[in-house]
């Protein structure tokens, strides 16, 4: 069972654009939703996460907006960078421990 | 300081072998996770280590597959009978407590031929 859907497979956003990841979840007790980024051979890296008490989040040129009701979440990258090509995985969890991953969001930032 | 360290990075193996993975987590860290990442599943969770004791095994997809972690630090992951769906990374993350940020190693590649 598909517990966090992820789209899209794969993104391609001009550098200065805004690269857009949607999310969504189907068990309500999730509790926590992080995003991660994750470079060619390198294990993914925590990149902002939030809790559902709040509806946005936002860490620099990173931001996540929260959709209780729907059961969905976004993260927007704004002012894309060729630097920020990477794949980007939405997680979930309950209280913080084992995370079940969305699968997976390539992009490419363009120049 | 040091982060989540795992070796080897790369291993092939023949179908039937067993294989030992290991995870030396961030010091102090008191829980532990290994993943798998695969082409086609996604980051999958095998297995959840608080201290060395193992809460949650519900993610591991067989018996051939078992896990152990010694003196709250290091663990190792084993498969034993190594088959071809078996390949993939298996990243290992570790957490001050269950409560805050995973942090994940390189993984450990591995590809049975």
């Amino acid at each position: 069972q598909q517990q966090v859907k992820q789209s899209p497979q794969s993104l391609i956003v001009q550098k200065g654009g805004i690269s857009i990841i949607n999310c969504a979840y189907e068990n309500t007790a999730f509790d926590y939703f992080p995003w991660y980024q994750q470079f060619p051979g390198k294990g993914p890296a925590l990149l902002i996460a939030i809790r559902p008490d709040v509806s946005e989040k936002k860490e620099g040129r990173f931001t996540i907006s929260f959709n209780k009701s729907a059961k969905q979440f976004s993260l927007h990258i704004m002012d894309s960078q060729p630097g920020d090509s990477a794949t980007y995985f939405c997680a979930a969890s309950r209280r913080a421990s084992k995370l079940t991953f969305g699968t997976g969001t390539r992009l490419q930032v363009t120049l | 300081g040091a982060g989540v360290s795992q070796s080897p990075s790369n291993k092939v193996t023949e179908k039937g072998k067993d294989v030992e993975l290991r995870c030396d987590p961030i010091s102090g860290h008191t829980a532990l996770y290994w993943y798998r990442q695969s082409l086609g599943q996604g980051l999958e969770f095998l297995i959840y280590f608080q201290g060395n004791s193992a809460p949650d095994k519900s993610g591991l997809p067989s018996d051939r597959f078992s896990a152990e972690r010694t003196g709250g630090s290091v663990s190792t992951l084993t498969i034993q009978r190594t088959q071809q769906e078996d390949s993939a990374v298996y990243l290992c993350a570790s957490s001050l407590d269950p409560l805050n940020i995973q942090y994940f190693g390189a993984g450990t590649r591995l590809s049975v031929l």
